[in-house]
Order: structure tokens, then C-alpha cells, then sequence
């Protein structure tokens, strides 16, 4: 069955950098878009990023220039690489799968998320 | 950016009832709108997509409705597992995708 586990968050510093992962299984990894949507606590969803089959990518504003999401096909797996984080990046970050390979859509599978905590 | 409005913030209703949750658009989304629904410490799950269409192995008594900028999720016979928050999202235009700021379904 489809399955997507993220992997990777943890406490940082403002200013410091993390990398988190998205492992797929379940699915022709190669034939979807992927998405990464973060929740902060206690609030609603807020998209991140979309990397479709191609490697086209786009980003949220308060993201870009500082976050990069990014696809392995022979590990079928998407990372999110973070940079210059800010207090108000702290969120659940949750990966999802798109039924559209080349262009966001709506998301139709979802990871149960990874904690990111931006704290001095 | 689409702004994506959701009405009420929390609506209260007994099992057995009807609840119709409400999505606004700041403009025309056509149909390109989708419902999740979200239980405490669990991953949204998809329910519509289309603004009508439900996704695989959702029950009937969830249906959506409404274009361009008004949209409906209609939830029947409300059962104890439906009470959760529901977001509806717009890809219509992009980026970036937006997501409405959610309504929380709670039991009266």
C-alpha cells in the first residue's frame, strides 16, 4: 500500500540548517508530484513546497531562497533541505503525494509528519 | 495568492445530523477544490477532490458541492469517527497552493 515516512527533524538553532527525508513506498515513484505542507502547532496547513517528475520545482514565499526540495529516484525518496531557519518555521512537516506528476494538484496521500523545532 | 475562507471556525452538531461546512475563494477557483479531514495527532486524509468527486473508499455520506468561488462539504448522518477538523484546498492557481484555515467539527 502507498506509504510516505518522514525522517530527519529535531531542535536547531535560528540560523541553522536541517535536512529532512521523505521515504515512498507503494507507488511508481517516478509517475507522481510530491509536496512537502507543514503544520505549526496547534494551527492549519500550510503548503511548503512541490518538486513534480521532472524536477520542476516550486515554493511558498516565505520559504524560498532558504529551503530546497528535491527528489532521489533510485532511493524514491524526497528531501526538504532547510537553511536560515526562523523560530516561526518550527511545524510538523508532512510529505505528500500528487496524482499529478508535472504541477501541484491536490494531495492525495500523506505522511504522518516529522517535528521541526527552531529554538535558541 | 487565492484566499481560501472557511466557515464556521467550529460547528457544533449531534451524531445522527447534518453538518454542511463551508469554503470560500477570494476568486474563481473553477472547480479545482479539495476536502481533508484531519483527527488529533493523525495525517490529513483526502475525502473530495474535483469539488464533488469522492476519493477512494470514502463513504457516501460525504459529499461536496459548489464552483468558483462557493463550496460545500456536506457530511450525513454525522458518526463519532467524523468529528475532526476539515480543511478545503484550492490548486487552481499556483503557487502557491492554499489551504483554508480550517473548521473544527466538534460533537454537541
Amino acid at each position: 500500500q502507498v506509504r510516505l515516512v518522514e525522517s530527519g527533524g529535531g531542535v536547531v538553532q535560528p540560523g541553522g540548517s536541517l535536512r529532512l527525508s521523505c521515504a515512498t513506498f507503494g507507488f511508481s515513484f517516478n509517475t507522481y508530484g510530491l509536496h512537502w505542507v507543514r503544520q505549526a502547532p496547534g494551527k492549519g496547513l500550510e503548503w511548503v513546497a512541490f518538486t513534480g517528475e521532472d524536477g520542476t520545482t516550486f515554493y511558498a514565499d516565505s520559504v524560498k531562497g532558504r529551503f530546497t526540495i528535491s527528489r532521489d529516484k533510485s532511493e524514491k525518496t524526497l528531501y526538504l533541505q532547510m537553511n536560515s531557519l526562523r523560530t516561526e518555521d518550527t511545524a510538523v512537516y508532512s510529505c505528500a503525494r500528487d496524482p499529478l506528476a508535472y504541477q501541484p494538484y491536490y494531495l492525495d496521500f500523506w505522511g504522518q509528519g516529522t517535528l521541526v523545532t527552531v529554538s535558541s | 495568492e487565492i484566499v481560501m475562507t472557511q466557515s464556521p471556525a467550529t460547528l457544533s452538531v449531534s451524531p445522527g445530523e447534518t453538518a454542511a461546512l463551508s469554503c470560500r475563494a477570494s476568486q474563481s477557483v473553477n472547480t479545482h477544490l479539495a476536502w481533508y479531514q484531519q483527527k488529533v495527532g493523525q495525517a490529513p486524509r483526502l475525502l473530495i477532490y474535483a469539488a464533488s468527486a469522492r476519493a477512494t473508499g470514502i463513504p457516501a455520506r460525504f459529499s461536496g458541492s459548489g464552483s468558483g468561488t462557493e463550496f460545500t462539504l456536506t457530511i450525513s448522518s454525522l458518526q463519532s469517527e467524523d468529528f475532526a477538523v476539515y480543511y478545503c484546498q484550492q490548486y487552481r492557481s499556483w503557487p502557491p497552493v492554499t489551504f483554508g484555515g480550517g473548521t473544527k467539527l466538534e460533537i454537541k
